[in-house]
């Protein structure tokens, strides 16, 4: 067990929908990483929130964002789903640089749109 | 592109030292090799990371070249519950871009 929580575990939707994914920092963690999982894809880092700020983006869409809010959870915002959005998507924190900012990772969510 | 090279699959057997490779021969002086596993279809686990030294801690040890181009994960004692992908990563200290690659699928056989 990391200390990473993520809801919900699995989630199924039809295209053109909208959905939210949770993420709760380890204790004592600034920073929240997303990452996309897909088969063909790996996993693809997303966005990175340091203390409530936006602090790096990797391969995020425009229809998905994220925000981190004051108590430090984090969460993703998922638009106008498509087929190829199906994936695991997992949450990471770390401790924001301040000690060795290994990032730990939650169990991930399954998203399925049909 | 994942800075690094892994091979794609290897096998070990239960109780024997599972030596795992990776090349990394573009390496910058500020980034660190971190390891990490995915079981099945959970979340990545944090293994080990080093610079340039030799780590260990209770899951594994971590061998890096003089030239450090290239490490060596080692897992002393295999279990079957070791079966994974394991990912090498290179990483500059509070880079946030972690790039994993395809990793090295591990199996461990009784």
């Amino acid at each position: 067990d990391s200390g990473v929580t993520q809801t919900p575990k699995h989630l199924i939707t039809a295209t053109g929908q909208r959905v939210t994914l949770r993420c709760s920092p380890r204790s004592g963690d600034l920073s929240v990483y997303w990452y996309q999982q897909s088969l063909d894809q790996g996993l693809q880092f997303l966005i990175q929130y340091y203390n409530g700020e936006e602090r790096a983006k990797g391969n995020i869409l425009e229809r998905f964002s994220a925000q981190q809010f004051p108590d430090l959870h984090s969460e993703l915002n998922l638009s106008s789903l498509e087929l190829g959005d199906s994936a695991l998507y997992f949450c990471a924190s770390s401790d924001g640089g301040r000690g060795t900012d290994t990032q730990y990772f939650g169990p991930g969510t399954r998203l399925t749109v049909l | 592109d994942a800075k690094t090279t892994q091979p794609p699959s290897m096998d070990c057997a239960e109780g024997r030292a599972a030596n795992l490779p990776c090349n990394h021969s573009t390496i910058s002086g500020n980034e660190y090799v971190y390891w990490y596993r995915q079981i099945h279809s959970q979340g990545p686990q944090y293994i080990i990371h080093g610079l340039k030294n030799n780590e260990t801690n209770e899951m594994a040890s971590l061998i890096i070249t003089e030239d450090r181009k290239s490490s060596t994960l080692i897992l002393p004692h295999a279990t079957l519950r070791d079966t994974a992908v394991y990912y090498c990563i290179v990483r500059a200290y509070n880079n946030n871009d972690m790039r994993f690659g395809a990793g090295t699928r591990l199996t461990v056989k009784p």
